[in-house]
């Protein structure tokens, strides 16, 4: 099993559509989340964290989190065409040398394709 | 804050070159990692600096792979007698708590 697991894709949704990414993860010591949006042949860029169980809001994105079920979600409202990408879901995880280090692991990534 | 910086943005090498690539943080952040990111994969952890003190490296990080960060500032990831295999996408990320920040990146291709 995967540390973090997430659908490849693509996934497909019409411009104004809600698109729904989901994330599940292995390690039930994982404190911290985030979604990164990754355009092709570019860098990861932060979409959103979330710490807590529930709903986090931020523009047309709102991220939940289930700790108990150990998955993650993002959900884009009104989808536009310059959302289509790849989303990367990350977990934290703690140093093998007895700290902090928070390293991020990664899913593979959902590429998400809005259609016009 | 101008964001994390890295350079080179592109390189090609032939195996069994070393190569050497920077990465700037952003400037405030004591906390420094290394990852690497190959064709539809996630970046996979390969090493992290608090400060100037490099805390932890990946079982990924082999012998040819060393990376410093001399006075906390800027950090350099320097491969030896590359390998067909090293081709991937190396990223520098920083961060003052559990968010990181990611630079664009240097591609690495070894022919």
């Amino acid at each position: 099993q995967k540390e973090v697991e997430q659908n490849s894709g693509p996934l497909s949704v019409p411009e104004g559509a809600i698109a729904s990414l989901n994330c599940t993860y292995s390690d039930r010591g994982s404190q911290s989340f985030f979604w990164y949006r990754q355009y092709s042949g570019k860098s990861p860029e932060l979409i959103m964290s979330i710490y807590s169980n529930g709903d986090k809001e931020d523009g047309r994105f709102t991220a939940q989190l289930n700790k108990a079920s150990q998955y993650v979600s993002l959900l884009i409202r009104d989808s536009q065409p310059s959302d289509s990408a790849t989303y990367l879901c990350a977990v934290n995880r703690d140093g093998n040398y007895g700290g902090a280090t928070n390293k991020l692991i990664f899913g593979t990534g959902t590429l998400l394709a809005v259609q016009p | 804050d101008t964001g994390v910086s890295q350079n080179p943005r592109h390189k090609i090498t032939k195996r069994g070159q070393n190569v050497t690539f920077r990465c700037d943080p952003i400037s405030e952040h004591n906390r420094l990692y290394w990852y690497r990111q190959t064709l539809g994969q996630g970046p996979e952890f390969l090493t992290y600096f608090q400060n100037e003190a490099q805390l932890e490296k990946s079982r990924l990080l082999s012998d040819r792979f060393s990376a410093e960060r001399p006075k906390g500032s800027f950090s350099t990831l320097e491969i030896q007698r590359t390998e067909q295999g090293d081709s991937a996408m190396y990223l520098c990320a920083s961060s003052t708590k559990e968010t990181q920040y990611f630079g664009p990146g240097t591609r690495l291709l070894v022919l």
